[in-house]
């Protein structure tokens, strides 16, 4: 199985901040890359689909870039309703795996 | 409106069984590659596994940890969704998600449905 590692685990950062949040694959696996946002109490949503398009109704906010193994998610100006936890997920291959998620706290 | 609702989740016996069924509208269901995604509670996401539309072979795709135990189905006249469960184990206690699947986008998420697997 591919193995996805997102760092950090945890991150705490002001209203108005840059936000960055990185994924690695453990191997190759071009753009296959998904970025979700969970909420507490509610299902991930997607936000931005092979590593850089923004899912319909984002904002422009949310960003991704990378391919290969390294990814970048970023958001540009913190907002309070992005507190949240992000997943980064890889379907290049069977079986779909995420990264163990990224806690972003203001 | 894509609209998923999860249902069928609660309380087993470990070695037991439980039937999940999600039940979707706002899309043309048929066409739709569905999966199915759980989580421990407080921890991260878990493919389960999918099913393709009966065009594209409604074949069935599974994760290690279920294969065998669990089976995914579709009523397309239903336009239902089915994660049949067989022998649960305690480590299978999760939130459920159904979600659909583009070829890997899981772009549309049911509310999930619990289920907890404890003697």
């Amino acid at each position: 199985d591919i193995q996805m590692t997102q760092s950090p685990s945890s991150l705490s950062a002001s209203v108005g901040d840059r936000v960055t949040i990185t994924c690695q694959a453990s191997q190759d696996i071009s753009n296959y890359l998904n970025w979700y946002q969970q909420k507490p109490g509610k299902a991930p949503k997607l936000l931005i689909y092979d590593a850089s398009n923004l899912e319909t109704g984002v904002p422009s906010r949310f960003s991704g870039s990378g391919s290969g193994t390294d990814f970048i998610f970023t958001i540009s100006s913190l907002q309070p309703e992005d507190i949240a936890t992000y997943y980064c997920q890889q379907y290049d291959n069977l079986p779909y795996t995420f990264g163990q998620g990224t806690k972003l706290q203001i | 409106e894509v609209q998923l609702v999860e249902s069928g989740g609660g309380l087993v016996k470990p070695g037991g069984s439980l039937r999940l069924s999600c039940a979707a509208s706002g899309f043309t269901f048929s066409n739709a590659w569905m999966s199915w995604v759980r989580q421990v509670p407080g921890k991260g996401l878990e493919w389960v596994g999918r099913i393709k539309s009966k065009t594209d072979g409604g074949t069935t795709d599974y994760a290690a940890p279920v294969t065998g135990r669990f089976t995914i189905s579709r009523d397309d006249s239903k336009t239902t969704l089915y994660l049949q469960m067989n022998s649960l184990k305690t480590e299978d206690t999760a939130v459920y998600y159904c979600t659909t699947d583009l070829g890997g986008h899981l772009d549309s998420w049911g509310q999930g449905t619990l289920v907890t697997v404890s003697s």
